[in-house]
């Protein structure tokens, strides 16, 4: 039974550029959410989504950045034009149930650094 | 802000010893969890407690949750070098799209 997915580990791209994170949830779990972590920071919620539908973006800066899920395949976030501030530990969790009433289940990270 | 607010913000005792982190939030809630962060690692969730719930209790962690004061206090009995990571805790407000949201955690070290 694998557990949450996310690739890649590791990213470095040049100011700019363009980032995609990608997510794939636990097995029959169809509820994916997104946060950021800064250095030494607790997690800040960014995106929460459903298959094929955005539930929750209020954590997720207007511009430049945006998500999805897709019927079939990983989430996606994507990060347009990054800048050095864009640099942070994203998570990815999933659950099963409704909302977040119920644990969540995290990725081990993707980790962005922008030059 | 924060819904939740862990305190302290670092913790730091010798193996053997027990760790109390607590935490404290501002609207009214679903449940509370607690997580567990080893450095460069994802989370894991540790224990869930319900609002109508007052304590519970997993292996050498007990979890209290009091409503009316909006805070909760994780214990982890005879701490070992292995507990060693950030704990975090994480409200699931009841107003709006449900999800959680994560206070600074705590960063507890336990010494050899």
């Amino acid at each position: 039974n694998a557990g949450v997915m996310q690739n890649p580990r590791h990213l470095v791209r040049r100011r700019g550029q363009e980032a995609r994170l990608r997510c794939s949830p636990m097995k029959g779990h169809s509820h994916v959410y997104w946060y950021r972590q800064l250095p030494e920071e607790g997690l800040k919620f960014m995106v929460y989504l459903q298959k094929e539908n955005i539930i929750d973006e209020s954590g997720m800066p207007k511009e430049r950045f945006s998500a999805e899920f897709p019927k079939e395949g990983p989430s996606i976030l994507r990060i347009q034009q990054v800048v050095r501030g864009d640099s942070a530990a994203y998570f990815c969790a999933s659950s099963a149930g409704t909302g977040g009433t119920g644990e969540l289940f995290f990725g081990e990270g993707s980790r962005l650094t922008v030059l | 802000s924060q819904q939740g607010e862990e305190d302290p913000q670092a913790l730091s005792i010798q193996e053997g010893e027990n760790a109390t982190m607590n935490c404290s939030y501002k609207t009214s809630i679903n449940n509370l969890q607690w997580y567990r962060q080893n450095s460069g690692r994802g989370l894991v969730h540790l224990i869930l407690i319900r609002s109508n719930e007052r304590e519970k209790h997993s292996g050498r962690l007990r979890v209290t949750l009091d409503t009316s004061k909006k805070s909760s206090s994780l214990l982890i009995t005879a701490s070992r070098a292995a507990d060693t990571a950030s704990y975090f805790c994480a409200t699931v407000i009841i107003q709006g799209a449900q999800k959680l949201v994560f206070g600074q955690g705590t960063r507890l070290t336990i010494n050899p």
